[in-house]
């Protein structure tokens, strides 16, 4: 299973644009990255996901490079209730479609 | 649509009791699974399931046991619970393999 690698925690000012790094060095051309978090350890919200294109919805903007070995998630403008763990997810789709969760980056948001 | 519940919220179990935590999704998904997760880590794999009457272990399925006999409901059991099975239970459900999960509030489970 592809790993990923996220910074531990980041900070962020509210009202700023919150970019937050992944890097899945080991992707296999099939697999999807999903990115999900998770606010005072309720169950955990489903963000974007993407295959090698860029992608946007009314939550955040994904970012992916062109090798797919990393990838960016881009929150345009932070809220205090975005303070929450996100979780970038190379995503098994044989296997039930299995998420591998890895530690997670803690995004604190300040006023 | 209630998506995924998860009942009970909270549970305590003493040391060799069994029990059965429930997940019901009302939304026809195929897949389901059950994570467990550990103060300050992510979520952990323990089963899966990709239709009825098909089940999977995950990465920690040891002293745990399911069996997806609808298209609803994916029970989880605990056959014998021990002090390391303390943790918050997640229980998620999606259309297919590669489309959006959803989860579900959680179990907490504390085994004394």
């Amino acid at each position: 299973d592809a790993k990923t690698t996220q910074p531990t925690s980041m900070d962020c000012a509210e009202g700023r644009a919150a970019n937050l790094p992944c890097n899945h060095s080991t992707i296999s051309g099939n697999e999807y990255v999903y990115w999900y978090r998770q606010i005072h350890s309720q169950g955990p919200q489903y963000i974007i996901h993407g295959l090698k294109n860029n992608e946007t919805n009314e939550m955040a903007s994904l970012i992916i490079t062109e090798d797919r070995k990393s990838s960016t998630l881009i929150l345009p403008h932070a809220t205090l209730r975005d303070t929450a763990v996100y979780y970038c997810i190379v995503r098994v789709h044989n296997q039930g479609g299995k998420l591998i969760f890895g530690q997670g980056t803690e995004l604190s948001v300040k006023p | 649509n209630a998506g995924v519940t998860q009942t009970p919220k909270f549970q305590v179990l003493k040391t060799g009791q069994s029990m059965t935590l429930q997940c019901a999704q009302d939304m026809n998904h195929e897949y389901m699974s059950w994570y467990r997760q550990d103060p300050g880590m992510g979520l952990r794999l323990i089963h899966y399931s990709v239709g009825a009457g098909i089940t999977d272990q995950g990465e920690v399925p040891n002293g745990y046991n399911v069996s997806r006999s609808t298209t609803e409901d994916f029970p989880l059991r605990l056959l014998s619970a021990a002090p390391s099975q303390t943790s918050v239970y997640f229980c998620a459900s999606s259309y297919g393999s590669n489309t959006e999960a959803f989860f579900g509030q959680g179990t907490r489970l504390t085994v004394v």
